[in-house]
């Protein structure tokens, strides 16, 4: 299996500009989430879905924010505009069920 | 809310023993995972406690007590690899709460 795959890997933009995030969950894991991690505020959960339909956004930074799962096989996270303080490390993880997450190797956004 | 408070960071030499506490604060609360990331990866599971005790994985243990809110990870025989963070996580229903995390520091 190839785990969860996210891209891109690194993004870097200038305040303002639309960023999005794009994250392939493992084939048959129905809950897939978003979380965002910084020094100041560590691993924090944006979004979560399950069979693709978003369960709970309360932890979306803002408006600026917005994510979408259209099938079970890809999800984005889009951020528009950007600013300087969404600099962060933004993680894609998904589960079948249970406590396991499988995360994927993260986007590293600078937003310059 | 949730809340979980962990050591900021352990320092210790190959071969020793590390364990990582992490006391937490919610209700409705269910079991306690652990996760490790080394610097510029991806966290990766470890364990999960959903009944009180010990759960022993090789070198890592966890254990939880819940009437305790409190549970810890054990490291035995340090390796320089198991240099990384370390974070425990509880869930309510299907939200994962992570605590700060742990650095930990391997010396030869």
């Amino acid at each position: 299996d190839a785990g969860v795959i996210q891209s891109p890997r690194h993004e870097v933009t200038e305040m303002g500009q639309e960023v999005t995030l794009r994250c392939k969950p493992i084939s048959g894991h129905n809950s897939l989430f978003w979380y965002r991690q910084t020094m100041m505020r560590g691993l924090e959960l944006l979004i979560y879905f399950n069979n693709n339909v978003p369960i709970d956004d309360s932890g979306m930074p803002e408006d600026r924010f917005s994510a979408k799962m259209p099938n079970a096989s890809f999800s984005t996270l889009k951020i528009q505009p950007s600013e300087p303080r969404d600099s962060a490390v933004y993680f894609c993880a998904s589960t079948r069920g249970g406590e396991k997450l499988f995360f994927g190797s993260g986007t590293q956004l600078s937003v310059l | 809310g949730q809340s979980l408070e962990q050591p900021s960071e352990v320092t210790a030499v190959e071969g020793a023993i590390v364990q990582i506490n992490c006391t937490y604060q919610t209700s409705g609360f269910y079991g306690l995972s652990w996760y490790q990331q080394h610097d510029g990866g991806a966290p990766t599971f470890l364990s999960y406690n959903a009944l009180d005790g010990l759960e022993e994985t090789g070198r890592f243990s966890s254990f939880l007590s819940r009437s305790d809110s409190y549970g810890y990870l054990l490291l035995q025989e340090l390796q320089m690899k198991d240099s990384a963070s370390y974070f425990c996580a509880g869930a309510i229903d299907y939200k994962l709460s992570f605590g700060a995390g742990t650095t930990v520091t391997v010396r030869a």
